[in-house]
């Protein structure tokens, strides 16, 4: 079982570059979810969807976007890079909202 | 929305102590706790979750309490190990209301056990 799947794993951006990050995951879950990781703040929820074709915002949404074409995949876009985006992005995924949330292994992005 | 805090945000012990995390929580619509752990370089991985309508669970080294009158719960681990050294993040999230399953995060613990 891959369970949730991240790519790329490390980035590298240029201020104003755009770029999709990929997530998908195997195990037919409705509800995925989009978070970023900065030292000493835990995990902030940029954006979340409870299944495909529905999409909300979380904490921190400003600076990206997202689409659920299909069950599998969830796309983080950042549409136009700046350096208060240098994080690390986790998604993850559970069968329904309140359930056991499976991570993905992550995607460290630098934007210089 | 949910406010959780986590304290300490560093916990030092030595290989077979006990080690312990606290977290609160905000808004009493919260009804579901699960801690996670998170490895250098790996995404967080649940290791136990309680709900609202117990008070402690267990599962071998591991115990999480929960008082919702006080609104904290705390992570318990007995006889560490060298391997139980990770960051650990508590969370929180709601059953009803506009944030109906999100998951609200504590800032993490950095547990290190000494051999």
């Amino acid at each position: 079982n891959a369970g949730v799947t991240q790519t790329p794993k490390f980035q590298v951006l240029k201020t104003g570059q755009s770029m999709t990050l990929q997530c998908a995951q195997d195990m037919n879950h409705e509800y995925m979810s989009w978070y970023r990781q900065d030292p000493g703040m835990g995990l902030r929820l940029i954006h979340y969807s409870v299944g495909a074709g529905i999409t909300d915002q979380g904490e921190v949404p400003n600076g990206y976007n997202v689409s659920r074409s299909t069950t599998e995949d969830f796309p983080l876009r950042l549409l136009s890079a700046a350096p208060s985006q240098t994080s690390v992005y986790f998604c993850a995924s559970s069968f329904d909202r309140g359930a056991e949330a499976f991570f993905g292994q992550g995607t460290r992005l630098t934007v210089v | 929305g949910e406010n959780v805090e986590q304290h300490p945000s560093t916990l030092s012990v030595q290989e077979g102590d006990s080690a312990v995390i606290k977290c609160t929580y905000s808004d009493s619509a919260s009804n579901y706790f699960p801690w996670y752990k998170q490895e250098l370089g790996k995404g967080p991985q649940l290791i136990i979750d309680i709900r609202s309508n117990v008070g402690e669970k267990k599962d071998q080294r591991i115990a999480v309490t929960l008082n919702k009158t006080a609104k904290h719960f705390s992570l318990h681990i007995t006889e560490t190990q060298p391997e139980d050294s990770a960051v650990y993040f508590c969370a929180a999230s709601a059953s009803r209301g506009s944030t109906l399953g999100r998951l609200y995060f504590g800032r993490g613990t950095q547990l290190t056990v000494w051999p």
